[in-house]
């Protein structure tokens, strides 16, 4: 079945350290993202790919780092720069670059806590 | 700037009656609006969508109408189901110049009670 796999599905870290969220799809998809989810909030945009080896900021990008170097693969790198990270990150790939043309499939998530 | 926007976080119908979930935007650029649902400890998976060309887009028990003038779309669940109790997320999409983007909205608890 082809899909999109995050893992680990829980993680915890201490405060100052780097911490990196898997991200694999086997949909053959070009795009790829990352969208963080906070209580009361809707999904925002930390980082996008259309294609291997670029990837562009989303709206909430500080302190969030991305690779793209293979096309199944776009890992999140949450720093210490960031200065919430607690919170439910999902990953997602699409066909072609978003738009309604071209929904979103998502994983099942990761939830980071951070204390 | 919420750009799209659920004014109701939740939202109780009983079993067999119409869910009816509301969603307003303020940028008239959008050109493709999705709806999402999402369970627990989940990802959201695609529901419905509607371009911004037409004004209604129907899919077995559900139908997203859009009123562009008002700028505002609903999903309609007809019959609801227990199974259909979940968050609905509500997204938009839109040309920033360079990609075209999706913007959610902050969900609405819909729940289907017996």
């Amino acid at each position: 079945d082809g899909g999109i796999t995050q893992s680990p599905k829980y993680l915890f870290r201490k405060e100052g350290q780097n911490v990196t969220l898997s991200c694999e799809q086997n949909l053959n998809h070009d795009a790829m993202y990352w969208y963080r989810q906070d209580p009361g909030q809707g999904l925002r945009l930390i980082y996008y790919s259309q294609i291997v080896n670029d990837f562009q900021k989303g709206d909430i990008a500080e302190g969030y780092s991305v690779s793209r170097e293979k096309k199944e693969s776009f890992p999140l790198t949450v720093t210490s720069a960031q200065k919430n990270p607690t919170a439910f990150y999902l990953c997602a790939s699409s066909i072609a670059p978003t738009g309604g043309h071209s929904p979103l499939h998502f994983g099942n998530g990761t939830r980071l806590t951070v204390t | 700037d919420q750009q799209v926007k659920q004014n109701s976080p939740s939202l109780s119908v009983q079993e067999g009656r119409i869910s009816i979930l509301n969603c307003d935007y303020t940028n008239s650029m959008f050109d493709y609006f999705l709806w999402y649902k999402k369970y627990p400890a989940e990802g959201p998976t695609f529901l419905i969508s509607i371009s911004s060309i037409k004004d209604k887009n129907e899919d077995g028990r559900f139908t997203v109408f859009l009123n562009k003038s008002a700028k505002h779309l609903s999903l309609h669940i007809v019959p609801s189901q227990p199974g259909d109790s979940a968050v609905y997320f509500c997204a938009a999409s839109g040309w920033t110049g360079t990609a075209s983007k999706l913007t959610f909205g902050t969900g609405t608890r819909l729940q289907v009670t017996l």
